[in-house]
């Protein structure tokens, strides 16, 4: 099955920096990859998704590239506020009989230090 | 247009007592995937489902945990004899077609507590 490892566990960085959260799938057939950001207590919410056909997609201050050559794909986040202070999950989706189920990382608990 | 519902929000049981989970997809989503999140880990897939039948259960033990989706009503998952272990946040997500690449929304979980 599918395998995604997700880096770093945790990270800082200060008010106005970027930040930069990396995954691998192992699973070639994957062809959909969405970063959910989830606060304490909270649902996980979609932030932004890429599919397979595409390298990069961007949305204000967030983007992600995917490298399926390499398996893998990387959320940036810029000018980044005290508010993105979250746990942050990749995801790849299970191509398996018409499931999409999705198979996601481990988390990356970010820290925006004003 | 309400988002994904799950009720109850927070579930206390004793150990051996049964635990039933309820979802109710966005409207016009007829697929239904259930998650479960163990304190400080990431979501782990259970098993999907649509209009009556389970399509992918490959992430679900075999046993004492069981889900539905009737044709009327919500999913339900159910957790037979629970057992501390069973302790987590079950979040349900939907979407509205299948499909390798369809986006899913989450519900906003059951936090299931075993004494």
């Amino acid at each position: 099955g599918e395998n995604v490892e997700q880096h770093p566990s945790t990270l800082s960085v200060q008010e106005g920096d970027s930040a930069v959260i990396k995954c691998t799938y192992s699973d070639s057939a994957s062809n959909y990859f969405p970063w959910y950001k989830q606060e304490l207590g909270k649902r996980p919410q979609l932030i932004i998704d890429i599919r397979s056909n595409v390298g990069e997609k961007k949305d204000q201050r967030i983007a992600v590239t995917l490298n399926k050559t390499a398996k893998h794909f990387s959320l940036h986040i810029t000018e980044t506020q005290p508010e993105d202070s979250a746990v942050y999950f990749c995801a790849a989706s299970g191509v398996r009989t018409g499931a999409n189920n999705l198979f996601f990382g481990t988390g990356t608990r970010l820290t925006v230090i004003p | 247009n309400a988002g994904v519902m799950q009720n109850p929000r927070h579930l206390v049981r004793r150990r051996g007592q049964e635990a039933r989970l309820r979802c109710s997809p966005m409207k016009g989503h007829s697929h239904v995937y259930w998650y479960r999140q163990l304190p400080e880990e990431g979501l782990k897939f259970m098993v999907y489902l649509q209009k009556e039948n389970i399509i992918d259960e490959s992430g679900m033990p075999k046993e004492r945990f069981s889900a539905e989706f009737p044709k009327e009503g919500p999913s339900i998952l159910r957790i037979q004899q629970v057992v501390r272990g069973d302790s987590a946040a079950y979040f349900c997500a939907s979407s509205p077609r299948a499909g390798g690449s369809e986006t899913q929304y989450f519900g906003p979980g059951t936090r299931l507590l075993v004494l």
